[in-house]
C-alpha cells in the first residue's frame, strides 16, 4: 500500500529565515502526483504547490518551492523568508493514480511555528 | 474560499445517534471525495463519488453511508455513532476546469461525540 511518512512532527523557524519540511513515500507506481497542503489554525486545507512525477523540474511557487527526489521517493518543501503567516500544520500528500479515482494519501504531517 | 461548502460546521450528538453531513462541492466538479481528520489516525480518505456514482472506497466504516445526488451535492451519513469517531469530516471536489489533479476542500464539519 502507498504509504506518505513525514518524520518531522514540529519544526520552527525565525521570522524571515528558510525552513525545509521533509516528505518521503512509498509507492511501485510511476506515474502520480505530490502535493503539499497549509492548514492554519482555522483548519481549512489550502494547496500550496503540487509536483507531477514524470516532470523534471521542481515546482516553485512564490516563496514556497518543492526538492522532488524520485529515485529517492522524497519530496521536501522549502519556504524561504518565512512570514508569520506560513504559521501551520504541513501535510505531504500522494495521489493515488487509479484511473477515475484520485485520492490522496496523506502523510501525518508538520507542525511549523514561526517566531517573530 | 474553496467554493466547496459544507453543513453544518459543527455537530454535537450522542453515542448511538445517527448524523448527516451535507457537502456543495464547486461549480461544475463532477467528484467529491470525503476525509476524516483525526487525532490518532490523521487525515482518512473515505470515498469518492463522481458524478452520482461511487468510484473509490477508503477504510469507510460499515456503519457509514454516502451518496451523491442528481445536483451533484453529496451527503455522508454516519450512524450508530461512538466516541472514536469524533472527529473533523472534510469534503473536497474537483474535474469542473477539467483537472482532476486538485482538490478543493471544504471547511469541514466538526463532529463531536459525547
Amino acid at each position: 500500500a502507498q504509504t506518505v511518512t513525514q518524520s518531522q512532527p514540529e519544526m520552527s523557524v525565525q521570522e524571515a529565515e528558510t525552513v525545509t519540511l521533509s516528505c518521503t513515500y512509498d509507492t511501485s507506481e510511476s506515474d502520480y502526483y505530490l502535493f503539499w497542503y497549509k492548514q492554519p489554525p482555522s483548519r481549512q486545507m489550502i494547496l500550496v504547490i503540487r509536483q507531477e512525477a514524470y516532470k523534471q523540474q521542481n515546482a516553485t511557487e512564490n516563496r514556497f518551492s518543492v526538492n522532488f527526489q524520485k529515485a529517492a521517493k522524497s519530496f521536501s518543501l522549502k519556504i524561504s523568508d518565512s512570514q508569520l503567516g506560513d504559521a501551520a500544520m504541513y501535510f505531504c500528500a500522494y495521489r493515488f493514480p487509479i484511473q477515475g479515482a484520485q485520492k490522496l494519501v496523506f502523510g501525518q504531517g508538520t507542525r511549523l511555528t514561526i517566531n517573530p | 474560499d474553496s467554493g466547496v461548502t459544507q453543513t453544518p460546521k459543527h455537530l454535537i450528538t450522542a453515542t448511538g445517534q445517527r448524523v448527516t453531513l451535507r457537502c456543495s462541492p464547486r461549480s461544475g466538479d463532477l467528484s467529491v471525495y470525503w476525509y476524516q481528520q483525526s487525532l490518532d489516525q490523521g487525515l482518512q480518505f473515505l470515498i469518492q463519488y463522481y458524478n452520482g456514482e461511487e468510484r473509490a472506497k477508503g477504510n469507510i466504516l460499515e456503519r457509514f453511508s454516502a451518496q451523491q445526488f442528481p445536483d451533484l451535492h453529496s451527503e455522508l451519513n454516519l450512524s450508530s455513532l461512538e466516541l472514536g469517531d469524533s472527529a473533523l469530516y472534510f469534503c473536497a471536489s474537483s474535474g469542473s476546469s477539467g483537472d482532476y489533479n486538485e482538490q478543493f476542500f471544504g471547511p469541514g464539519t466538526r463532529l463531536t461525540v459525547l
